[in-house]
């Protein structure tokens, strides 16, 4: 079956440092690729998306490239800001376009501290 | 645009009552919600895809007779948790997409923190 495997956490690094979170998945054909965002209090919000091999998605400052040989859907941003403290979800749809059934990681919370 | 409410955020009960946690489109009209439960430290596990006027489809291994879902309009979908026991104590979340803003994908209620004492 599908799978979703991220970092885990809780990640902490300073203000304006490099983030990355690793994310691979396991699913046949050829899935969506998702990063959703939590913050405290508040619901998932997605934050970028890739719908086939190399696309790269961006938002907010944060990337992520659809690696296809790799399984690999990493998020990265070059300087992160205390409010970048959040839970972020590595997600993937196998579903078509309805990108309504996902299929999630476990979650990596990233504190970043001034 | 594309707002999900999800209420109640926390709820505690005791075992053998039942809960009701609702989900709404508060600005879109939604044919298909999704509720999905996360333990801790693990990941969202979809649980059924509620689909508005017909019965929900549930996913292997979800009990339907113990999590009732109603989608009896298009602005609301209802997940019941009945005879609930400590092992059901779980995040609740759902989603819904507006369907004027597909490429947007879903939308996220906040979640319900279910603890059945």
């Amino acid at each position: 079956g599908n799978s979703v495997t991220q970092m885990e956490g809780p990640v902490t690094l300073s203000e304006e440092a490099f983030l990355t979170i690793n994310c691979t998945y396991t699913a046949t054909g050829y899935p969506s690729l998702f990063w959703y965002v939590q913050y405290p209090g508040e619901g998932l919000q997605l934050l970028l998306k890739a719908t086939k091999a190399d696309d790269k998605g961006s938002n907010k400052g944060f990337e992520a490239t659809y690696r296809k040989e790799t399984t690999s859907f990493h998020l990265e941003k070059g300087s992160v800001q205390v409010s970048d403290s959040a839970v972020y979800f590595c997600a993937l749809s196998a579903y078509g376009d309805s990108w309504g059934k996902l299929q999630f990681g476990a979650g990596t919370q990233v504190v970043v501290t001034p | 645009g594309a707002v999900v409410s999800q209420h109640p955020s926390r709820v505690i009960c005791k075992s053998g009552t039942s809960v009701k946690i609702e989900c709404r489109s508060l600005d879109f009209q939604a044919t298909t919600m999704f509720w999905y439960r996360q333990f801790p430290k693990q990941s969202l596990m979809l649980m059924a895809t509620s689909n508005e006027g017909s019965k929900a489809t549930y996913e292997q291994g979800v009990e339907k007779d113990k999590f009732l879902i109603n989608h009896a309009s298009l602005t609301l979908s209802t997940l019941t948790v009945t005879s609930a026991h400590p092992e059901d104590s779980s995040f609740y979340i759902c989603s819904a997409r507006d369907p004027d803003r597909v490429g947007y994908g879903y939308t996220f209620g906040s979640g319900t923190r279910l603890t059945v004492v």
